[in-house]
């Protein structure tokens, strides 16, 4: 399984543009990368995933550079409701053995 | 139906007691999960079940028992919980085929040992 690094913690005023990178040196070739959002006491929720480029949804967007290493999630414009744990993960999709890093706990400042 | 339930939310045991946690969901994901979390610390995964057989114990004490009765349901026992148990149960399920939306957790039992 691929270890992750994260930053530990993020502070970003509200309405900025807020960039959470996520290093991964030993990415496999089937492997994927996921980022899960968490509140306090509130089970992890799935924001996005990709292989490889560029994913965007409604929530975030997600960057890969070519050799994989390293993935950026990007979100748009934070507000308060933002403040939460984002969770890096790296694992092949349909593997069921889903392992979480340290995380990296942002705070959105008013 | 794109929810895990988990029942209760809050669970208070004595260390000599027996109870159980409850897991559901109704989307056809074939993998459920049991994952522990204390405070301020990443979810780690205690047991996998893959189409209802166990598959994954990440050396789980014996106090901790899960039990996969159909593929929409999901139990972990407890007995003889420590104090140091006390922690955030969460319980997810998957897909094992999509190849997208990752895992769909619920929202937790929050466990106190006394």
């Amino acid at each position: 399984l691929a270890k992750t690094t994260q930053p530990i913690s993020m502070d970003s005023y509200e309405g900025q543009e807020v960039n959470i990178t996520c290093s991964h040196n030993n990415i496999a070739t089937n492997d994927y990368i996921t980022w899960y959002q968490q509140f306090p006491s509130q089970g992890p929720r799935f924001i996005i995933q990709g292989y490889k480029t560029k994913v965007t949804n409604e929530v975030a967007s997600l960057f890969i550079p070519a050799d994989r290493k390293s993935s950026t999630l990007s979100l748009p414009r934070v507000s308060l409701s933002d403040t939460a744990v984002y969770y890096c993960l790296v694992g092949e999709v349909g593997a069921n053995n889903l392992f979480f890093g340290t995380g990296t706990r942002l705070t959105v400042i008013p | 139906d794109t929810e895990v339930t988990q029942t209760p939310k809050h669970l208070v045991m004595g260390m000599t007691n027996k109870k159980s946690l409850k897991c559901e969901q109704h989307m056809g994901h074939r993998a459920m999960y049991w994952y522990k979390q204390k405070a301020k610390k990443p979810p780690e995964l205690m047991f996998v079940y893959s189409y209802e057989k166990l598959s994954i114990n990440e050396s789980v004490p014996s106090r901790f028992s899960p039990e996969c009765p159909n593929s929409s349901l999901l139990n972990l026992h407890l007995h003889a919980l420590q104090p140091e148990d006390s922690a955030l149960y969460l319980c997810a399920s998957s897909t094992q085929v999509s190849p997208s939306g990752g895992y769909t957790f619920g929202s937790g039992t929050r466990l106190t040992v006394v």
